[in-house]
């Protein structure tokens, strides 16, 4: 079974902090995706990330930046830095290969304070 | 550049009553087309999905049902809501499979069913 753990409800940082939003999955495929998607206020999910089971290379885009190890079964997103556009509910999600649904966590709400 | 359009954007609608949702897609053919909820701290739930005109999948048992009639429309029904139909609804599409691709989503729609 597909599952995706995000501890974190909600979380404040005052602006220019560094914050870490944790996901942890859980599945029994040796193949999968992982994902990253921000909902902003307005409601409509932006993709942020897609990460293949073979790659477990960290990546950084600017100020975001991902760390995945299999070996503990996370997909950590950091962002340093963090600004008040930052301000959303990120969600962590995972699918099989070649499946046609994406298993979403429960989200974590991130609050930058000015 | 291909665009998703999803209305209306929040309805408020008595118990008992029917609905319809309706998705658009512009600048792309053949896209997987996706229906999912979210309901408050539960993350999103995939509902159904198409991978053709009049082919649907439906992922969760429900009073709900969704119907492609054209390549890039997605219509999300019912001919009785219940309250627990309440909550965010999502329009998405993916050029191929979701678990390879990103999804890209709608702005969504708040259902209110009182």
């Amino acid at each position: 079974a597909q599952k995706v753990t995000q501890a974190q409800t909600e979380i404040s940082v005052v602006e220019k902090e560094d914050v870490t939003l944790d996901c942890v999955y859980e599945t029994r495929d040796t193949t999968y995706y992982l994902f990253w998607y921000k909902q902003p206020p307005s409601g409509e999910l932006v993709f942020l990330i897609r990460r293949n089971s073979f790659d477990e290379q960290n990546e950084i885009s600017g100020r975001y930046s991902w760390n995945f190890q299999k070996s503990t079964s996370s997909f950590n997103f950091t962002i340093t830095a963090s600004q008040v556009v930052d301000s959303a509910v990120y969600f962590c999600a995972l699918s099989q290969t070649g499946a046609n649904n994406l298993f979403f966590g429960t989200g974590t709400r991130l609050t930058v304070i000015p | 550049s291909q665009t998703i359009h999803q209305w209306p954007a929040t309805l408020v609608q008595p118990v008992g009553s029917p609905l319809s949702l309706e998705c658009t897609v512009e600048g792309t053919s053949n896209p997987n087309l996706y229906w999912y909820r979210q309901a408050a701290g539960r993350g999103l739930q995939l509902l159904f999905y198409s991978v053709g005109i009049g082919q649907i999948s439906s992922e969760v048992p429900q009073n709900l049902s969704a119907s492609r009639p054209q390549d890039r429309q997605f219509i999300l029904s019912s001919k009785k809501l219940l309250l627990s139909d309440s909550g965010f609804y999502l329009c998405a599409w993916s050029p191929g499979l979701a678990g390879v691709g990103e999804l890209f989503f709608g702005e969504g729609s708040r259902l209110t069913v009182l």
